[in-house]
Parts: structure tokens; C-alpha cells; sequence
């Protein structure tokens, strides 16, 4: 599978616990993103990627959310200090250069409990 | 402010039964519109977009910009059709970042 690939796919961690996502995108895409969806609900922005720089962050990513793309390729998302609220699907998504299509992976299931 | 609302959270059918799924969109400027699908267990996919103007799986929507509208459309439903759907819009600049609708899950009931 070539797609946009996720790892891991279910993390199950206790409250006040950090947890850290990557994501691999599709290798020629320069656009990265980070969605989280809880139940229920459509997919929500959280941040965006243009190569490694972080351009845009969504006013649900707290203090305890960071993101990085060091080198332009994948990137990882760090929930520090989890919270119960916090128990969503993770997604992301990639895209290329001036396309509004995006590819999004299979997601990462995170349960705080 | 911006939005897409999906007034059915589940929709049900009987196969061979025309289906519609509603979005409607609040936004300034002119975006574009997507129509992505979840079978189960799968990942979001892109089923259609606005420009292409495309059928796909036989599905169409058409932008009605009076309306603020891109209703899902096919005239006859199957079983495989079963899935999530979400409307979506992105702003045609900037971070193309999209708002998604809450979804809406088709029943294709045989």
C-alpha cells in the first residue's frame, strides 16, 4: 500500500500519559495535515504542513499538542499529558503542491482512560 | 462563519431506490466542494469534486451557489453503496485545509 500510512493504528494509554503518532505521507507530497475526529463528528483540523514547516494551527491543538515534520517527509503528533477528552481518531492526510484533493491515512484510534 | 452541515445522520434505502444526500455550506468566498466516502474499515477516500463534474460510482452533485447546496445524488441505489459519507469544503488558496460536515451513513437495505 502506497497510501498515506499511520502507526500506530489503536494506542490505549492511561490519563496524564504522552503519546506520540507519525505519519507517513504519500512521497511526493509536500502538504501534510493532521485532523482529529471524535464520535459522532465529521473530521476537525488541527494543524497543516508545507514541507517542514508548520504553517497553521488549528485552536484545538493545546499547549499539550505538538507537531513536527523535521525533514519534510513524515511527521508525528504528541498528545503530553493525556486527558479523557483527548480519546479520538487521529487523522492525516497529504496532498501535493497547489491540489485541493487530499489522501488521508487508515488513522490512530487513541483511548485515554 | 464556516460550515457544512449534513442534516441525516442515517439515511436508509431500498436497493434500486434513488438516493439524496444533503449538504449545505456556509462560506466567504468561493470554495470547493468534495464529496468523500468510509466504507467499513476502510479509510476516507475522495469520491467526487465539484470541478471535475464527474459521475462516479453513479453518483453526481451539482454546486447550486444560490442554494449553497452539493447534494449527493444517484439514481439507483446498491447494497456496496453502504457507507459513511462526509461533504467537505476547502478554500481554493492558502493551507486548502478542509471542513467536514458531521456525515451522513447510507443504509442500502436489500
Amino acid at each position: 500500500d502506497t497510501g498515506v500510512s499511520q502507526d500506530p493504528r489503536h494506542k490505549i494509554t492511561k490519563r496524564g500519559q504522552n503519546v506520540t503518532f507519525r505519519c507517513d505521507p504519500i512521497s511526493e507530497h509536500n502538504r501534510l495535515y493532521w485532523y482529529r475526529q471524535t464520535l459522532g463528528q465529521g473530521p476537525e483540523f488541527l494543524t497543516y504542513f508545507q514541507n517542514e514547516a508548520q504553517l497553521e494551527k488549528s485552536r484545538l491543538l493545546s499547549d499539550r499538542f505538538s507537531a513536527e515534520r523535521p525533514k519534510g517527509s513524515f511527521s508525528t503528533l504528541e498528545i503530553q499529558r493525556t486527558e479523557q477528552g483527548d480519546s479520538a481518531m487521529y487523522l492525516c492526510a497529504s496532498s501535493l503542491q497547489g491540489k485541493t484533493e487530499a489522501f488521508f491515512g487508515q488513522g490512530t484510534r487513541l483511548t485515554v482512560v | 462563519a464556516q460550515r457544512v452541515t449534513q442534516p441525516e445522520k442515517l439515511l436508509s434505502v431500498f436497493k434500486g431506490a434513488p438516493v439524496e444526500l444533503k449538504c449545505n455550506y456556509s462560506y466567504s468566498g468561493s470554495p470547493e466542494l468534495f464529496w468523500y466516502v468510509q466504507y467499513s474499515r476502510q479509510r476516507l477516500q475522495l469520491l467526487l469534486r465539484h470541478i471535475s463534474r464527474e459521475s462516479i460510482k453513479g453518483f453526481t452533485a451539482d454546486l447550486n451557489k444560490g442554494e449553497t447546496s452539493f447534494h449527493l445524488k444517484k439514481p439507483f441505489a446498491q447494497e456496496e453503496d453502504s457507507a459513511m459519507y462526509y461533504c467537505a469544503l476547502s478554500a481554493t488558496s492558502g493551507t486548502y485545509k478542509y471542513i467536514f460536515g458531521t456525515g451522513t451513513r447510507l443504509k442500502v437495505l436489500a
